[in-house]
């Protein structure tokens, strides 16, 4: 079981926006900006796409956002393209004893 | 441009120790302000952050793996490397490498990922 909650799939027609969410607690996601989310196509290398919870690093498209109000974070890409289509994973600098960095579950996007 | 490149066997025994390097081109391992993670993945599952290390010798490590973990850094070859010991078969998973330290994030967040390579714990 995860620590941060990610809806298991979502999906979309291409040129809509779509909303991926994130929770996770006031020791993670809501005590913290340290939020990134990332694509991962299955057989490929995870690709980072927000950082600081709502940077967007050079090269990524601005289609992509994110946000975090509270203990939840959101990912959404706008204008939906079919080679969006794929796994999107959050991250969440944790705080504790010993810190650590703790993940989504991931969520499968479906460009329909 | 920078590559990470995992490589260490794809088969290790029950209670063996799992070995795992990653060599880093075209960026320094010594640049102080990098840090070296390891992720892994379950087979269908999610993504799972294992630990990372500073060139320096600092390393964090999940609290869930840190019993059977350890971590180096070979500057000399440029690589990083983990031990993870007595594994178990729930230790099969999908190993990747990468560099954290460029963003705002610190160590918590990795522009460079390697491209993975798949363990299998089985006798």
């Amino acid at each position: 079981q995860s620590a941060l909650t990610q809806p298991a799939s979502v999906s979309g027609s291409p040129g809509q926006s779509i909303t991926i969410s994130c929770t996770g607690t006031r020791s993670d996601i809501g005590g913290y900006n340290y939020v990134s989310w990332y694509q991962h196509h299955p057989g490929r290398a995870p690709k980072l796409i927000i950082s600081g919870a709502r940077d967007r690093p050079s090269g990524v498209s601005s289609r992509f956002s994110g946000s975090k109000s509270g203990n939840t974070a959101s990912l959404t890409i706008s204008g939906l393209q079919i080679e969006d289509e794929s796994d999107y994973y959050c991250s969440s600098y944790a705080s504790g004893s010993t810190p650590r960095l703790v993940f989504g579950g991931g969520t499968k996007l479906t460009v329909l | 441009q920078v590559h990470l490149q995992e490589s260490g066997p794809g088969l290790v025994r029950p209670s063996q120790t799992l070995s795992l390097t990653c060599t880093v081109a075209g960026d320094s391992i010594s640049d102080r302000s990098l840090y070296w993670s390891w992720v892994r993945q379950h087979p269908g599952l999610g993504l799972e952050w294992i630990g990372y290390i500073h060139y320096a010798g600092n390393t964090y490590f999940n609290p869930s793996l840190k019993s059977r973990l350890t971590m180096s850094v070979d500057t000399s070859k440029n690589q990083f490397s983990l031990r993870l010991t007595s594994v178990t078969a729930a230790d099969t998973a999908v190993y990747f490498c990468a560099r954290g330290g460029l963003s705002a994030d610190g160590p918590w967040a990795f522009d460079i990922w390697g491209q993975g390579t798949m363990v299998t714990v089985s006798s």
